[in-house]
């Protein structure tokens, strides 16, 4: 059974300050890390995914950082907005008979002004 | 391009009774996840349907069961309702085979309460 250790649980990050989070994972050989971003009363949207071959991956003001020998990757939140204020999951794909994903517990972020 | 729809948005139902959530994949997509997500925790994967077969399962009962059908739509069943399953059932769909490890797109799911 995977198992996905994220962090922190809950974070409050200013505007335009940065927000990171972190996910540790056990068990190797995936296609892809993704993160994904829920808002109250939505699903889960994908934000930015990263494949192992790369250590980091940029899209706008967010970007994965991805530590293969350590096995965690973590999201940056560069400049983060009020309207970041959501609640962010790390997942990780199985290999194997299933391509299901393992989510971490979630992390709520809080960006006040 | 479409995305992935689910109905109903919002159900209500008794401990006992059977239950059935509907899940249109998005355009192009071939491959469909189920997850139960409860209140605060991240979402767990159910089953995943790949030309209309099951493949790969977690850890849930047998009265949680699935179709596919052949325009790629699905639909989530489940017998005997609890009250531990008041949860938000999310629909996934992706693009690939058996093994694919493409990325997943949710729908904004169902929320389900048993009462």
């Amino acid at each position: 059974q995977q198992q996905v250790k994220q962090s922190p649980q809950s974070l409050i990050v200013q505007k335009g300050g940065i927000s990171i989070i972190n996910c540790a994972y056990e068990n190797t050989a995936f296609d892809y890390f993704p993160w994904y971003q829920q808002f109250p009363g939505k699903g889960p949207a994908l934000l930015i995914a990263i494949r192992p071959d790369v250590s980091e991956k940029k899209e706008g003001r967010f970007t994965i950082s991805f530590n293969k020998s350590a096995k965690q990757f973590s999201l940056h939140i560069m400049d983060s907005q009020p309207g970041d204020s959501a609640t962010y999951f790390c997942a990780v794909p199985n290999t194997g008979t299933a391509s299901k994903l393992t989510f971490g517990t979630g992390t709520r972020l809080q960006v006040t002004l | 391009e479409t995305g992935v729809t689910q109905s109903p948005t919002h159900l209500i139902k008794t401990r006992g009774q059977q239950v059935t959530l509907r899940c249109s994949s998005q355009s192009g997509h071939n491959t469909v996840s189920w997850y139960q997500q409860a209140l605060g925790q991240g979402p767990q994967f159910i089953f995943q349907y790949y030309r209309e077969e099951e493949n790969g399962r977690g850890n849930f009962p047998p009265r949680f069961s699935g179709l596919q059908f052949p325009n790629y739509s699905s639909e989530l069943n489940v017998n005997a309702l609890e009250l531990d399953d008041s949860a938000l059932y999310l629909c996934a769909s992706s693009l690939g085979g058996r093994n694919s490890n493409q990325p997943q797109h949710f729908g904004d799911g169902t929320r389900l309460s048993i009462l």
